[in-house]
């Protein structure tokens, strides 16, 4: 099975850094996704990571190693709509897409 | 507008009772997946299908069955449906291994 673990809660200023771990260890590997979920909607997909390394997406990065099962979702700038959950995803050697509990993110003025 | 669409939107649902939530896609995408989401507890997968024809069990697979006929459908019954059933189920679908799943909007069920 799959152990997803990312932390429950983080609260940042506007226009600050904030990084979000996630660590993981699956039955093989075909891929790590980030999404975005506020309130009452759906998920929304972010980013994707497959080599190691950093992807880079306007005010969005995320960051893979696969040796050590670790990323990492940067998101710069913060802004008041970037409050949400963010929720990491890992997809297995049989494809199966599993999430972490997601992490909460609180973006104060 | 492509996409992927669930019903009912929400549903009161008696113990005991059968229910059938539904998902389609119009997007030709191979890879289908049903969620439950709770509070605390953030996505868990009950059930997903690679392709048309084959399905396999997730993390919480007890109480729910699911059939894949064909790529567009994948619907999601709950047999005989008990309160810890309560939860909000999403259902997604990625065209490939290697891109990302796009969800639905989401079935609120409350089993009462």
């Amino acid at each position: 099975g799959q152990n997803i673990d990312q932390p429950t809660e983080m609260t940042a200023t506007e226009g600050a850094i904030v990084q979000i771990n996630c660590t993981y260890q699956t039955s093989g590997f075909n891929g790590l996704f980030w999404y975005q979920q506020h309130a009452g909607e759906a998920p929304t997909f972010l980013s994707y990571n497959v080599l190691d390394g950093l992807e880079e997406k306007g005010r969005f990065s995320s960051f893979l190693s696969r040796s050590k099962g670790y990323s990492y979702l940067l998101l710069k700038e913060l802004q008041m709509k970037d409050s949400a959950s963010y929720l990491c995803a890992v997809r297995d050697g049989d494809y199966k897409l599993s999430f972490g509990a997601g992490t909460t993110v609180t973006v104060r003025a | 507008i492509a996409g992927i669409t669930q019903a009912p939107t929400s549903q009161i649902l008696a113990a005991g009772r059968r229910m059938t939530l539904r998902c389609t896609q119009d997007m030709r995408h191979n890879a289908m997946y049903w969620y439950r989401q709770d509070l605390g507890l953030g996505l868990r997968l009950i059930h997903y299908s690679n392709t048309a024809g084959t399905t396999g069990k997730g993390e919480v697979p007890d109480g729910y069955s699911v059939s894949r006929a064909n790529t567009d459908d994948f619907p999601l019954t709950l047999a005989s449906a008990v309160p810890s059933q309560t939860s909000v189920y999403f259902c997604a679908s990625s065209a490939a291994e290697n891109t990302e799943a796009f969800f639905g909007q989401g079935t609120r069920l409350t089993v009462v």
